[in-house]
């Protein structure tokens, strides 16, 4: 089946690790997304790729990095940097930039 | 800047009636396309319904409907018909410029047996 997938489901961390967020589509999308959530609160754009070796900063981008070394794959890595981790991260992607967006499950980071 | 404004935190609907959520963003584009989502308590986020700007007609997926007020910068969402499976928290969305989505906060949707 075609979809994107997000591991793990749920994540703890203890404060001053790095932590990398797993996600990997087999739709054969150029774009990826990676947004945080917070309680009430719509979705905030962390980073996105329009295509491979290339990657855009988004709102909230500090504290975070991404590669996108396949075109299959946008890990995101939590630093230590990151003041308050702890958040819903859904990943996405679409066929270009402009298209609709298709989600992943989401995982669930909780910082100790 | 450009923004996505949903008023409704919360709305309540009878299982079977009707409900319109709101939505209001601010663009100086001509061009660009509008979204409304749904996240289940699962919190996998679907796409309910799309909309281009340029086009006049209002989309439409089955019990889902859009009225999009142009002029107004208006895009509420229509579910008729309302099912227990529809309760959900619901994001208008809307692209920008550089091709960024804007989300809007979000109306939770209970639906009464």
């Amino acid at each position: 089946d075609g979809g994107i997938t997000q591991s793990p489901k749920y994540l703890f961390r203890k404060e001053g690790q790095n932590v990398t967020l797993s996600c990997e589509q087999n739709l054969n999308h150029d774009a990826m997304y990676w947004y945080r959530q917070d309680p009430g609160q719509g979705l905030r754009l962390i980073y996105y790729s329009q295509i491979v070796n290339d990657f855009q900063k988004g709102d909230i981008a500090e504290g975070y990095s991404v590669s996108r070394e396949k075109k299959e794959s946008f890990p995101l890595t939590v630093t230590s940097a990151q003041k308050n981790p702890t958040a819903f991260y859904l990943c996405a992607s679409s066929p270009d930039i402009r298209d609709e967006q298709f989600f992943g499950p989401g995982t669930r980071l909780t910082v100790l | 800047a450009q923004t996505v404004t949903q008023s409704q935190p919360e709305m309540s609907v009878q299982e079977a009636e009707t409900v319109t959520l709101s939505c209001t963003y601010d663009t100086s584009e001509s061009d660009y396309y509008l979204f409304w989502y749904k996240q289940p308590p699962s919190r996998q986020m679907i796409l309910v319904i799309r909309q281009e700007a340029y086009k006049q007609q209002n989309a439409t997926e089955n019990r889902f409907s859009v009225n999009f007020q142009k002029a107004a910068k208006s895009f509420s969402l229509k579910i008729s018909d309302s099912q227990l499976g529809d309760a959900a928290m619901y994001f208008c969305a809307y692209t920008e410029v550089n091709y960024q989505l804007i989300w809007g906060a979000g109306t939770k949707l209970i639906i009464k047996p």
